[in-house]
């Protein structure tokens, strides 16, 4: 298994601004996934993140609006740049641990105003 | 990219009953099949998962199918209780060089009537 420690666990954030959300994990793990949540909506990838490289995009997604950083094998930032209230979401990181099972952190709640 | 449809988005049922929650997907080179439950306000869990050489795997009270010709798996869950009551998703990977990325079904709301 896999313990995330995601923060922080919400913000408030005025439009424009950005905000930066760090994914902790407990052991060494390759990939490092975010996704975001809409309200009442599924999960939705939005980039792959592996220590060493570029973050891998999802279409929709671009690195000026959400840069990634993966500076070593247990964490990972994910940024949500000049925010609008359309950026209101839950945005999740997930590692996977024993092969293929997904292990999530317990989401950061965005609200923009 | 994988087309994933979950069906149905809304399931209601008494407790004791048993609920079937179906997923298609597009991409044949899918490998791996996973069903994650979301209760309110709390990360997505795995509650059970089939990988593309077995047909059919259970655990307790919850059991997957799978039907790789088809493009489908199915969620069974036998004697519902109250604590099942949750939104459950449907997640199979893009397989290939795209490993562990998963594509999320729509979800289904399950409400499980005391």
């Amino acid at each position: 298994s896999a313990v995330i420690s995601q923060k922080p666990s919400r913000d408030i954030c005025q439009r424009g601004t950005s905000l930066t959300i760090q994914c902790q994990v407990d052991s060494q793990v390759t990939m490092m996934f975010w996704y975001r949540q809409q309200p009442g909506q599924s999960l939705t990838l939005i980039a792959t993140a592996n220590q060493g490289s570029e973050a891998t995009y999802e279409s929709g997604f671009v690195i000026d609006k959400f840069p990634i950083s993966r500076p070593n094998l247990t964490f990972s930032t994910l940024t949500v740049s000049n925010m609008s209230p359309e950026d209101s979401s839950i945005y999740l990181c997930s590692v996977l641990a024993t092969g293929t099972e997904a292990f999530f952190g317990q989401g950061t709640r965005l609200t923009v105003v | 990219g994988e087309n994933v449809e979950q069906h149905p988005s809304t399931l209601s049922v008494q407790e004791g009953d048993s609920a079937v929650i179906k997923c298609t997907y597009s991409d044949s080179a899918s490998n791996y099949f996973p069903w994650y439950k979301q209760e309110l306000g709390k990360r997505p869990q795995l509650i059970i998962d089939i990988r593309s050489n077995v047909g059919e795997k259970k655990d307790q009270r919850i059991a997957v199918t799978l039907n790789k010709t088809a493009k489908h798996f199915s969620l069974h869950i036998t004697e519902t209780q109250p604590e099942d009551s949750a939104v459950y998703f449907c997640a199979p990977d893009a397989g290939g060089t795209s490993y562990g990325k998963l594509t999320f079904g729509q979800g289904t709301i399950l409400t499980v009537h005391p």
